[in-house]
């Protein structure tokens, strides 16, 4: 079982549709919780940052952390076709080793006119 | 500008080269790192560096070398020791406190012929 669960899709959705993308875990000493958005042929560019649990609202973006269950959520409101690319999450625990980001394959999304 | 810079953008290489990614940052960033990406794999972590002169193997290292002789730079050596080599790498950097966030470049796409 992998650390880090997430579905790959593709998910389409028609422009403004509110969009939910998750990811569930297993390791419970991940305490920082990011996503990240990829274009195609492109580095991630880092969306949201969340420490611990709770939520975070920037514009059309809203993360949330729920430590209890092992589940974070991305929502993206009134989405637009500029919003189509792959979302990654990523999670990381404090240890002597540095900071270890570990990743989920990504969720492609396309939302469409 | 600051930023991190990948070159080249695309490599080809033929089966038994070593190949070396460039990696450059002028963010004034202690902490580097390489990633390798394959579709439906997300991203894996190869090597770290937390400072100059020091490096640690990340989950997928084999294959694999670097240095960080200066802040700036953090040069990966594809070997011919790497079996699978073809695929998408990722340079990110962080200033290195706890919980800190990795920022990317854009990637170079490593193709062994």
């Amino acid at each position: 079982q992998k650390e880090v669960e997430q579905d790959p899709g593709p998910l389409s959705v028609p422009e403004g549709a509110i969009v939910s993308l998750n990811c569930t875990y297993s390791n419970s000493a991940f305490q920082y919780f990011m996503w990240y958005r990829q274009y195609s042929r492109k580095g991630p560019e880092l969306l949201m940052y969340t420490y611990s649990s709770g939520n975070k609202e920037d514009g059309r973006f809203t993360a949330q952390v729920d430590k209890s269950s092992k589940y974070i959520s991305l929502f993206i409101r009134d989405s637009q076709p500029s919003d189509s690319a792959t979302y990654l999450c990523a999670m990381m625990a404090l240890t002597g080793g540095g900071n270890k980001l570990t990743f989920g394959t990504g969720t492609q999304l396309k939302v469409e006119l | 500008d600051g930023g991190i810079t990948q070159s080249p953008k695309y490599l080809f290489r033929k089966e038994g080269q070593n190949v070396t990614l460039s990696c450059e940052q002028n963010l004034n960033h202690d902490a580097m790192y390489w990633y390798r990406q394959d579709p439906g794999q997300g991203l894996r972590l190869i090597y770290y560096s937390q400072i100059v002169n020091d490096f640690q193997k990340g989950d997928i290292a084999e294959g694999y070398s670097v240095s960080r002789e200066k802040k700036e730079s953090f040069p990966l050596t594809v070997t011919s020791a790497q079996k699978n080599p073809t695929a998408f790498y990722l340079c990110a950097s962080s200033i290195g406190g706890a919980g800190d966030t990795q920022y990317f470049g854009p990637g170079t796409r490593l193709t062994v012929l």
